[in-house]
């Protein structure tokens, strides 16, 4: 099956530095990837949704100036938590879907666990 | 509006009995409906989906879903539940007269635990 990765698990960092998370589609191209929050024992929100060569799409509530996202190529996605606060402490967790299909299912990365102090 | 429901936090089973989990649907068009699984710390496992077709829809590690379109149901069932069955259980929903950018609605989420 489709395998999505992300680089790193998981991250500590000090309040007010920035933080990027990788994420990567190893064995297929994604032309949409989409990046989710999750709280403790809450549902996944989709934060934004980016297609690949194009500025991405956020929901709304979700800082795209705090949350930049970086839809670098067909197997690449980043996102960068700048400036982060305790507040921003969370699991991210990304996925991509494949092209060519509406109903694809989407495969999801492992998560990254975000901690700033 | 798209939205998932699923009423139960928490599902305890004994092991060997048969399991539901439990999720309504509610879309404008036709549905596209998706079950995962996210164990401890880590991503979502797709675990199975409804896009046409029989309306039992059988998926990975023994699970299978019903598709109920009268009650707007994609009830998650296992006949013998295992230990390694317990985790967190994600219904989705995506609307397949959707455009844009085909957004999936996930519900709040199942934790099945299975008691040895």
């Amino acid at each position: 099956g489709a395998v999505v990765s992300q680089h790193p698990s998981r991250v500590i960092c000090k309040s007010g530095t920035s933080v990027k998370i990788e994420c990567r589609s190893l064995d297929f191209q994604a032309t949409t990837m989409f990046w989710y929050r999750q709280f403790p024992k809450q549902s996944l929100m989709l934060m934004a949704t980016s297609n690949e060569g194009s500025k991405a799409t956020y929901e709304q509530g979700v800082e795209k100036d705090k949350f930049l996202i970086n839809h670098a190529s067909l197997t690449l996605s980043t996102l960068t938590v700048t400036s982060a606060h305790p507040e921003d402490s969370s699991f991210y967790i990304c996925s991509a879907r494949t092209s060519g299909g509406f109903y694809n299912e989407q495969f999801f990365g492992p998560g990254t666990r975000l901690t700033v102090l | 509006a798209q939205s998932v429901a699923q009423p139960e936090d928490q599902v305890n089973v004994a092991e060997g009995n048969p399991l539901t989990v439990k999720c309504t649907y509610s879309v404008s068009g036709n549905p596209y409906l998706f079950w995962y699984v996210q164990y401890p710390n880590r991503g979502l496992q797709f675990l199975l989906k409804y896009i046409t077709g029989d309306n039992l829809v059988k998926g990975s590690y023994g699970f299978e879903a019903e598709f109920n379109k009268s009650q707007t149901s994609f009830h998650l069932k296992k006949p013998s539940a295992l230990v390694s069955d317990s985790a967190l259980y994600f219904c989705a929903v995506r609307d397949a007269n959707s455009g844009g950018y085909q957004k999936v609605t996930f519900g709040t989420g199942t934790k099945l635990q299975v008691i040895p």
